[in-house]
């Protein structure tokens, strides 16, 4: 089963406007991701917060990680129409090989930047 | 090119047909993971190999579907006698895994199925 839920579903926005996308969790993580997919292709990795930490910037890119509420989210400040795709986050899961040896990933958040 | 391939990229069967993907790996990467992606849906996890060993499947993989990752090198998934709701997009996604938390996977492109 699925543990993430992206907020909202989907999204549309201006050009150069920013980007918020929440994902709740319902289980303790050790680390936390997110993920975009441009439409038909694969995942492309775009950041990874762990437990401990609260925020992580990269680029354009800011993710918040609060532990107490499960709850993350990734801005994505200056949006460009190249920004278009879905994002997904994901937390590691128990799958029985020991450790938390994969991923389970939400449903996306699907973002459209008019140009 | 050292990233992960898939083939084929897209696939057109009739219902009833056996299918086949393959994924190659990150030439050192020693997990490599399968899961599927229905339109407008996350990727949802079918099984995975700890070099050639199976180590989990998931509910979601009938005895119809098998996987291999001989020599721990490439792997396949084969579905037997196709179902329209098989349709959907395979993802293979590979990684260094030694430790016991998950860090970025690295996904191929994806091969779409499409059921008649």
């Amino acid at each position: 089963s699925q543990q993430g839920e992206e907020d909202p579903q989907a999204l549309s926005i201006q050009e150069g406007e920013n980007a918020t996308m929440n994902c709740s969790y319902k289980t303790s993580i050790n680390n936390l991701q997110w993920y975009r997919q441009n439409s038909g292709r694969g995942l492309v990795h775009l950041i990874l917060i762990r437990s401990n930490e609260r925020e992580k910037h990269s680029g354009r890119l800011r993710v918040t990680l609060d532990t107490s509420k499960k709850s993350s989210s990734l801005l994505i400040t200056a949006s460009r129409a190249a920004d278009t795709a879905s994002y997904f986050c994901a937390t590691d899961v128990y799958l029985g090989g020991g450790g938390a040896d994969g991923l389970t990933f939400g449903k996306g958040t699907h973002l459209i930047i008019q140009p | 090119d050292t990233g992960v391939s898939q083939d084929p990229r897209h696939k057109i069967t009739k219902r009833g047909q056996n299918v086949t993907f393959r994924c190659d790996p990150i030439s050192e990467h020693n997990r490599l993971y399968w899961y599927r992606q229905t339109l407008g849906q996350g990727p949802e996890f079918l099984t995975y190999f700890q070099n050639e060993a199976q180590l989990e499947k998931s509910r979601l993989l009938s005895d119809r579907f098998s996987a291999e990752r001989p020599k721990g090198s490439f792997s396949t998934l084969e579905i037997q006698r196709t179902e329209q709701g098989d349709s959907a997009m395979y993802l293979c996604a590979s990684i260094e895994g030694w430790t016991s938390n998950t860090g970025e996977l690295f996904f191929g492109e994806g091969s779409r199925l499409t059921v008649l």
